[in-house]
């Protein structure tokens, strides 16, 4: 089936150490995105991709970082640089001519 | 430049009462216009999209949008709600252009009363 995978589902991180949640897509899409999603609140956008090897800093990309290296794939990694990371975190890819985002099922970082 | 707006960050309805989320979008381009409906813990889930056909857009579970350009508005309604709608509610705006990026607004979240 074809789909969008993040992993894993919930992970947990000690202060200062960084983290890399995954995101994996299997729909050939072009653009991937990263949000960040706080209780009662919407989503902010962390980064976006909209070609391989190309990135650009969404509202709130400080203390994060990603790569697009395979058109598949779209890590984000949780530095020790942002301050208060835990929330449940959004990825999400969009095909160019269909326009609709495909979301996965989000991770939830807990800072322990 | 877009921007979406959604009035009301929490709707309350009846049980069998109509449901009615309102969004209101800023484009200077012939908008692409969406619902989603996100419930706890999950990812975001497609009920209906706009992409310049009809204006009167059926999704799923029961709901429906209107798009009308002369209010900038594309508010999602149902006519009886259920108490399975009870999640929290995005709309959505972006463009067919290589440069745009889907604009999210900040979620109305949506409570059924028995």
């Amino acid at each position: 089936d074809g789909g969008i995978t993040q992993s894993p589902k919930y992970l947990f991180r000690k202060e200062g150490q960084n983290v890399t949640l995954s995101c994996e897509q299997n729909l050939n899409h072009d653009a991937m995105y990263w949000y960040r999603q706080d209780p009662g609140q919407g989503l902010r956008l962390i980064y976006y991709s909209q070609i391989v090897n190309d990135f650009q800093k969404g509202d709130i990309a400080e203390g994060y970082s990603v790569s697009r290296e395979k058109k598949e794939s779209f890590p984000l990694t949780v530095t020790s640089a942002q301050k208060n990371p835990t929330a449940f975190y959004l990825c999400a890819s969009e095909n160019r001519g269909n326009t609709e985002a495909f979301f996965g099922q989000g991770t939830r970082l807990t800072v322990v | 430049a877009q921007s979406v707006t959604q009035l009301g960050s929490h709707v309350s309805v009846s049980e069998g009462a109509l449901v009615l989320l309102r969004c209101n979008y800023s484009s200077s381009v012939p908008p692409y216009l969406f619902w989603y409906v996100q419930y706890p813990n999950q990812g975001l889930q497609l009920l209906l999209k706009y992409t310049s056909a009809a204006t009167l857009v059926k999704g799923i579970n029961g709901f429906e949008a209107e798009f009308k350009k002369s209010e900038t508005s594309f508010h999602l309604t149902k006519p009886s709600a259920h108490m399975s709608d009870a999640a929290e509610y995005f709309c959505a705006v972006t463009s067919y252009s290589s440069a745009s990026k889907i604009i999210f607004g900040s979620g109305t979240r949506l409570s059924i009363r028995p």
